[in-house]
């Protein structure tokens, strides 16, 4: 089976503009998470999502945002990008979520100037 | 709220040999299960070993085990025989009731060959 592939991998944005990262999860799985990594604050989950419905959300500004299609493919957006934001995105899929393990993919480096 | 801690920032260990990487969590929930990832330089997040709190067993994987302690809420793994390849940050992680991950720092592993 195919990994959760992210794309794309590198992206530089300057402050303000917005940016949309895409996930594809592995086939058969239905439940896309979210997280951001950042040598400050670690890895913080972002949202999860479970078919096309957002069942999760961490403690980020509504400047982040996601969706979920229905071929369980994921999207995250951010707008007005901030220095801040600049951070490791990461994409996990799992069959369900009770319990279940979470494949992550190779995240995308975005780098906000 | 799920609270994950590793407090060794780095280790280090010499090539062939055995080493333990400290966790400890908190929790006021009764179902839950535990994480171990490995992150090497690529940034590819890849699951070491998995945990479900209501199994008493220690969970194995190849070289790989760890020790459980439900009533201390210790989660430590167990790297035998140590290679060149198993050099990465380690995180270990919580899945709480929204399934969501909450993650520890991290402890960066060095092999000495």
């Amino acid at each position: 089976k195919a990994g959760v592939t992210q794309t794309p991998r590198y992206l530089i944005k300057t402050r303000g503009q917005q940016v949309t990262l895409s996930c594809s999860p592995i086939s058969g799985h239905r439940s896309v998470s979210w997280y951001q990594q950042t040598p400050g604050q670690g890895l913080q989950f972002l949202f999860e999502y479970f078919s096309e419905t957002q069942r999760n959300k961490g403690n980020f500004p509504g400047r982040f945002s996601g969706r979920q299609f229905s071929n369980s493919r994921s999207e995250m957006n951010v707008s007005t990008l901030e220095l801040g934001d600049s951070a490791l995105y990461l994409c996990a899929s799992s069959l369900d979520r009770r319990g279940e393990t979470q494949y992550f993919g190779p995240g995308t480096r975005l780098l906000v100037l | 709220a799920q609270t994950v801690t590793q407090s060794q920032p780095e280790m280090s260990v010499q090539e062939a040999e055995t080493v333990t990487l400290s966790c400890t969590y908190d929790t006021s929930e009764s179902d839950y299960y535990l994480f171990w990832y490995k992150q090497p330089p690529s940034r590819q997040m890849i699951l070491v070993i998995r945990q479900e709190a209501y199994k008493q067993q220690n969970a194995t994987e190849n070289r790989f085990s760890v020790n459980f302690q439900k009533a201390a809420k210790s989660f430590s793994l167990k790297i035998s025989d140590s290679q060149l390849g198993d050099a990465a940050m380690y995180f270990c992680a919580s899945m709480d009731s929204n399934y969501q991950l909450i993650w520890g720092a991290g402890t960066k592993l060095i092999i000495k060959p």
